[in-house]
């Protein structure tokens, strides 16, 4: 069946440093979108991307879809405490044209 | 605040009751989703809603769950005969549009305990 898959599961990082998170389906995607989860609190919008090989930048955020629509990144720039939480991207699901299929994850976590 | 509303917060129960949440979209908008989300996965797909019309059922949906949106303003939840394994958040989100894929406000979500 259509999966979409996130990694890394856990990305530790220093504060100040750089943070990625991969995003690729089994299947090809009309478009894709990405939420935030802080710790406690539920999924937040960050981003709809459609077009292949779109790039969109929100501050410090850069989003990219791939070429083939099936894969996409979410990369952020000097990390700050507030980024703190999961990341998720989520896509069409093939056998419906309302529901979406959502990837695992990749939790952000600053070191001490 | 997103605007969508969820009640109870946290539900504890014990094994074999009924349970009901209730979500309060967005008052303008015409589409509902119902999500389950479990530790350290993302939000699986329950059920979906256009005006009151349920359009879309997981189909690994348990028959013990059902949902119901009269008059297409709040919905709710139902789960019976609750099993340990029903022990999720379960989320709401709402959106705006007639077809596609916009972005969904969700709610703080229901925390259900099954003991």
């Amino acid at each position: 069946g259509q999966q979409v898959m996130q990694i890394p599961q856990y990305q530790h990082v220093q504060e100040g440093e750089d943070f990625t998170t991969y995003c690729n389906s089994s299947t090809t995607l009309s478009n894709i979108q990405w939420y935030k989860q802080r710790p406690g609190g539920h999924p937040v919008f960050l981003i709809q991307l459609v077009k292949s090989g779109e790039v969109k930048k929100q501050k410090r955020l850069t989003f990219q879809f791939g070429e083939a629509k099936k894969n996409s990144s979410l990369h952020i720039t000097a990390t700050q405490t507030t980024d703190v939480g999961t990341y998720f991207c989520a896509g069409p699901f093939m056998d419906s044209n309302y529901q979406l299929i959502w990837g695992a994850g990749t939790k952000l976590i600053i070191k001490p | 605040d997103t605007g969508v509303s969820q009640d109870p917060r946290h539900k504890i129960t014990k094994r074999g009751q009924n349970v009901t949440f209730r979500c309060d979209p967005i008052s303008e908008h015409n589409r509902l989703y119902w999500y389950r989300q479990t530790l350290g996965q993302g939000p699986e797909f329950l059920t979906y809603f256009q005006n009151e019309a349920q359009l879309e059922k997981s189909r690994l949906l348990s028959d013990r769950f059902s949902a119901e949106r009269p008059k297409g303003s709040f919905s709710t939840l139902e789960i019976q005969r609750t099993e340990q394994g029903d022990s999720a958040m379960y989320l709401c989100a709402s959106t705006l549009g007639a077809r596609g894929y916009n972005e969904q406000f969700f709610g703080p979500g229901t925390r259900l305990t099954v003991l």
